[in-house]
């Protein structure tokens, strides 16, 4: 069974970078044909995507935030990890990675893990 | 970018009873890459239809999704205690690019 972990800084002052990692296990992330997503849900509100990367190190980035973040592998230890600079309260949410199956949903999630923008 | 509409935001419906959600796109979806999500508090979002009207793994078969094009519905036959939660529309469209709809929280009457 394929699980997800997200881990990194739960606080964040404005103007400084998120990072956040997401740990996969039971399954390898160099499986071709998915993408690693990450996905973002601010307090009380709806689903934010924010951007994918394959295996091959190729990613994509929801246009609304391509400017501020930047997704990585790490095949070695077999998990991603997002940034995103230049955060203000807006970017406050739970962030959750997730693995798209390759048609065009997301199946396996991680529990999510909350990040708050503040000084 | 398509905008997914749901409708309605709040449904207040009792235990047996019928649910009938309904996602609009702002242009056709390609390819029924519509997906059906159940979220609940503090958890993360669970999948529950893809490809518009396939069932994923280990979903009650109360659950299912119709449409195509913009028009897209997720129903669940009869209402168990356990299904009341929000329910978000997902679509994949080109650019590449994902997007949800704002949800339909159904709650209990």
């Amino acid at each position: 069974q394929l699980q997800l972990q997200e881990s990194g800084s739960g606080l964040v002052k404005p103007s400084q970078t998120l990072s956040l990692s997401c740990a996969v296990s039971g399954g390898s992330i160099s499986s071709a044909g998915r993408s690693w997503n990450w996905i973002r849900q601010p307090p009380g509100k709806g689903l934010e995507w924010i951007g994918y990367i394959y295996h091959s190190g190729s990613a994509y980035y929801n246009p609304s935030l391509k400017s501020r973040v930047t997704i990585s592998i790490d095949r070695s230890k077999n998990q991603f990890s997002l940034k995103v600079n230049s955060v203000t309260a807006a970017d406050t949410a739970v962030y959750y990675c997730a693995r798209e199956e390759g048609r065009g949903f997301f199946d396996y999630w991680g529990q999510g893990t909350l990040v708050a923008v503040s000084s | 970018e398509i905008v997914l509409t749901q409708s309605p935001g709040t449904l207040s419906l009792s235990p047996g009873e019928r649910a009938t959600l309904s996602c609009r796109a702002s242009q056709s979806v390609r390819t029924n890459f519509l997906a059906w999500y159940q979220q609940k508090p503090g958890q993360a979002p669970r999948l529950l239809i893809y490809g518009a009207s396939t069932r994923a793994t280990g979903i009650p078969d109360r659950f299912s999704g119709s449409g195509s094009g913009t028009d897209f519905t997720l129903t669940i036959s009869r209402l168990e205690p356990e299904d009341f939660a929000v329910y978000y529309c997902q679509q994949y469209g080109s650019s590449p690019m994902y997007t949800f709809g704002q949800g339909t929280k159904l709650e209990i009457k």
